[in-house]
């Protein structure tokens, strides 16, 4: 059960659109569409911001967008902006049944 | 207010105990299947356990296996995570969460503030 495989970090300029990657393996992100993706602000608890590989929970900005190609998972975020500096993290549930994150993400938003 | 509150945290010394539990209101509890999911001291999230609608299935990762127990009363929208045989290295803050689905799909959309266990001697 290893943790998914996600850049320490990302950074871009208000506007800009960044790409989170997240690697798994064909007993996870590859062997099935149910991918998810967090963004945790410092101090605070994560919040759901995409399931299903790219469905958006109702109240997310259609700013954020997923997708999967193979064994890797993306996040997307388009049209940066301040707030959007978190740490995010992709998810998935595994052959076992038991989920699985990745190890995270740091965006800066320059 | 869909909301999820921890509580049991606390100090505890290696090879102790501690019961965590989680209370739900706002939502019908026992429609959904309910995670832990830790994180220690500036590091990234661990999913922990996880639990169906029914109690019938329970999940565990492998750090945990053996030593810890998830379960639910669904009487009473509550949830439990039994931690027996602590280490240091389970020193972290525990989140309770909320499936999207009845199912175990890790789809988290409701999280708790979280509560925080420190394993030292």
């Amino acid at each position: 059960q290893s943790a998914l495989t996600q850049p320490a970090s990302v950074s871009g300029s208000p506007g800009q659109s960044i790409t989170i990657s997240c690697t798994g393996t064909s007993s996870d992100v590859g062997g099935y569409n149910y991918v998810s993706w967090y963004q945790q602000h410092p101090g605070k608890a994560p919040k759901l911001m995409i399931y299903d590989v790219s469905n958006r929970p109702s109240g997310v900005s259609n700013r954020f967008s997923g997708s999967k190609s193979g064994n890797t998972a993306s996040l997307t975020i388009s049209g940066l902006q301040a707030e959007d500096e978190a740490d995010y993290y992709c998810s998935s549930y595994t052959s076992s049944s038991r989920g699985v994150f990745g190890g995270g993400t740091k965006l800066t938003v320059l | 207010e869909v909301q999820l509150v921890e509580s049991g945290g606390g100090l505890v010394q290696p090879g102790g105990s501690l019961r965590l539990s989680c209370a739900a209101s706002g939502f019908t509890f026992s429609s959904y299947a309910m995670s832990w999911v830790r994180q220690a001291p500036g590091k990234g999230l661990e999913w922990v356990s996880a639990i169906s609608v029914s109690a019938g299935s329970t999940y565990y990762a492998d750090s945990v296996k053996g030593r810890f127990t998830i379960s639910r009363d669904n009487s009473k929208n509550t949830l439990y995570l039994q931690m027996n045989s602590l280490r240091a290295e389970d020193t972290a803050v525990y989140y309770c969460a909320k499936d999207v689905y009845s199912s175990a799909l890790y789809y988290m959309d409701v999280w708790g503030k979280g509560t925080t266990v420190t394993v030292s001697s």
